[in-house]
């Protein structure tokens, strides 16, 4: 069965500062991989997503992700957070065979932009 | 521009009472799903349904039940509700079965059960 492992449960990082939330999932069969990000008192909402083609993919407020499939990893990163990226982050797979009503989801990881 | 709308943000209950939480969406969408969400587990998938009037059980469906008579509807059910089903639970839609479609969430309920 697939999982999802997000390595950091809270990650606090200076404002402008660089920041990268890891993720590593289970399977080795293809898979699409997505970050999730919710503000607070809100629902998820799409961050960015890899389906197929380029390993780098961007997504909103200057995030990207890299695939890595030798290593399962697909690393969310930002070069410069602003305070307003305080959020929690979740990284999820679906599997290209099962379609998409399993997607696993990690734990969460939760961060926090200080001044 | 609100696309799924939970009716309830907040609600408190006591233990062994019934409790509906309800879940419509305007996209169109052939699936919806609850999620229960608690800190350091994630996302787990109580239930979900791809078409009206279907069902599937998702990975902790246990105490739960759910309804879909319409298309944009999709309700959640705790028959009789225990201390450890306080939690937010989050309802979510997409459309066709392929892995690569996005969910779109709504805002979130959080219940407390006392």
């Amino acid at each position: 069965a697939q999982s999802v492992t997000q390595l950091d449960s809270q990650v606090p990082v200076f404002e402008e500062a660089p920041v990268e939330l890891r993720c590593n999932y289970s399977s080795s069969v293809s898979v699409y991989l997505f970050w999730y990000v919710q503000y607070p008192n809100q629902g998820l909402q799409l961050l960015l997503k890899y389906l197929s083609g380029s390993t780098l993919v961007k997504g909103i407020n200057g995030f990207e992700a890299e695939f890595n499939k030798s290593q399962t990893s697909f690393h969310l990163r930002k070069p410069s957070v602003h305070i307003s990226d305080t959020a929690e982050y979740f990284c999820a797979v679906s599997d290209r065979y099962t379609g998409g009503f399993k997607t696993i989801f990690g734990a969460g990881t939760r961060l926090f932009v200080k001044a | 521009d609100v696309k799924v709308t939970q009716s309830s943000r907040y609600l408190v209950k006591r233990t062994g009472e019934k409790v509906f939480l309800e879940c419509v969406q305007d996209m169109d969408h052939e699936n919806m799903f609850w999620y229960r969400q608690d800190p350091g587990l994630g996302l787990r998938l109580i239930y979900f349904s791809y078409d009206v009037k279907m069902k599937e059980k998702g990975d902790i469906p246990e105490g739960y039940s759910v309804s879909r008579e319409k298309k944009e509807r999709f309700s959640l059910i705790l028959e009789s509700a225990s201390t450890n089903q306080t939690s937010m639970y989050l309802c979510a839609s997409s459309s066709g079965p392929s892995g690569a479609n996005v969910l779109t969430f709504g805002a979130g309920s959080r219940l407390t059960v006392l």
